[in-house]
């Protein structure tokens, strides 16, 4: 069956500096991985997905992320934090071939420090 | 494109009344919706799957009696909460799967609609 792990609940940054949000995946075949960004009351937007392409996936808003087999890994990424960040971020991975179901990690929530 | 509605955005209801959420796909024909709840501070669960024409299928530990979906047009997706109670309260979110190549050739991505927060009285 296919997992996801987000490693950390709350993470804090100051604004300008880097983030990191952490996410395994557990999966039997070859998966499509997601990071979804959730604003207070709001649905979910797309910052980036990987779809068996290139590794390094970049996304909206100057997030990315890289896809790492070996480390069964899909963290994402950003050089420098700005306060509209704050928000939950969900990593999010397909539940297999023809299902099309997704299979959600508990999130994370970003808080960014001015 | 690939923009999906839910009407309303907000509803407050009486508990033991009924209430129907709609979640529309604007431009694109949705062969699967999913249906969705999120408690405050916590993830998404999926509640059920709709295929246009066909019954829904439920998650295990969804009562399928008390949430009813219905997926009659192919950018139409109905979620009703029967009898309402308090517990039902909660931020009820859906998403739609275009056909194969029906959004600019991406096939199984899901669509969000933005959600629609229930509040039961």
């Amino acid at each position: 069956a296919q997992s996801v792990t987000q490693l950390d609940s709350h993470v804090s940054v100051s604004e300008g500096t880097p983030v990191l949000l952490r996410c395994n995946y557990s999966s039997s075949y070859s998966p499509s991985l997601f990071w979804y960004v959730q604003h207070p009351n709001k649905g979910l937007q797309l910052l980036l997905k990987y779809t068996s392409a290139a590794t390094l996936v970049k996304g909206i808003n100057g997030f990315e992320a890289e896809f790492k087999k070996s480390e069964t890994s899909f963290h994402l990424t950003k050089p420098s934090a700005h306060m509209s960040d704050a928000a939950e971020y969900f990593c999010v991975v397909s539940d297999g071939p023809g299902t099309y179901k997704y299979i959600f990690g508990t999130g994370t929530r970003l808080k960014v420090l001015a | 494109g690939a923009v999906v509605s839910q009407h309303p955005s907000w509803v407050i209801c009486k508990s033991g009344t009924s209430v129907k959420i709609e979640c529309r796909s604007l431009d694109f024909q949705a062969t699967t919706m999913f249906w969705y709840r999120q408690f405050p501070k916590q993830s998404l669960m999926l509640m059920a799957t709709s295929n246009e024409g066909s019954k829904a299928t439920y998650e295990q530990g969804v009562e399928k009696d008390k949430f009813l979906i219905n997926h009659a047009s192919l950018t139409l997706s109905t979620l009703t909460v029967t009898s309402a109670h308090p517990e039902d309260s909660s931020f009820y979110i859906c998403s739609a799967i275009a056909g194969q190549g029906g959004v600019s050739g991406r096939a199984h991505e899901q669509y969000f609609g933005p959600g629609t927060r229930l509040t039961v009285t």
